[in-house]
């Protein structure tokens, strides 16, 4: 089975804070996604990376950046936390262009920004 | 145009009856339609996804339709059991273009009583 872990599944943080979001994957996969997930808005892509060292923004990139040094490991990154950025972070990966195009999720970290 | 408009936000459904969610979009290059399963704590799970050249694809008690001129596509999920009760994410993508990148509705929270 596929399986996607994230660092934490709480975290408290206060304003000005700098966040990591850490998101691991055991299965060899190319892509990798982090997405915000509030009510009422579904999910949004906030980066999401196809290769190592590689990244492109997604819908919701602000206040965000990225970092893939390792193909399993992608890191979501807040510069400086603010109070709108309390949410839950979901990482997804997937396998390559001639895989499926499943995304497969963690479960998730719910971020309080105070 | 990237936009998929999910209904209904919630949905309470009697034990054995059809559960119905309906989602819409606006841009035709869209190639590739799933719906992801969210129960409360856990990561969305693939459930079922379609490609626009059927109509529809069934998979046990869950089906898909699709209507390419209307450019809607739905879930019907049959005989809805208490266990099917979580939240609902239709989205779509575009395969052909490489990235994998999924535009995903706002949620349907289905509850499904006993």
């Amino acid at each position: 089975d596929v399986k996607v872990t994230q660092s934490s599944r709480y975290l408290v943080k206060r304003t000005g804070e700098k966040v990591f979001l850490e998101c691991v994957q055991d299965m060899d996969h190319e892509n990798m996604f982090w997405y915000r997930q509030d009510p009422g808005l579904g999910l949004r892509l906030i980066y999401f990376s196809y290769d190592v060292k590689m990244k492109e923004k997604g819908d919701i990139p602000e206040g965000y950046s990225v970092s893939r040094e390792k193909k399993e490991r992608f890191s979501l990154i807040l510069e400086s936390a603010s109070t709108n950025q309390t949410s839950m972070y979901l990482c997804a990966s997937r396998g390559g262009s001639s895989g499926s195009y499943e995304q497969f999720f963690g479960p998730g970290t719910r971020l309080t920004v105070l | 145009q990237q936009q998929v408009k999910q209904s209904p936000q919630s949905l309470i459904v009697q034990k054995g009856g059809i559960s119905i969610i309906n989602c819409a979009y606006e841009n035709t290059a869209f190639d590739y339609f799933p719906w992801y399963q969210q129960f409360p704590g856990k990561g969305p799970a693939l459930l079922i996804a379609i490609r626009p050249d059927v109509s529809e694809k069934k998979e046990g008690r869950f089906t898909i339709s699709f209507n390419k001129s209307a450019k809607q596509f739905s879930l019907h999920i049959m005989d809805s059991q208490p266990g099917d009760s979580a939240t609902y994410f239709c989205a779509a993508s575009r395969i052909k273009s490489g990235t994998y990148k999924y535009i995903f509705g706002t949620g349907t929270r289905l509850k499904v009583l006993a």
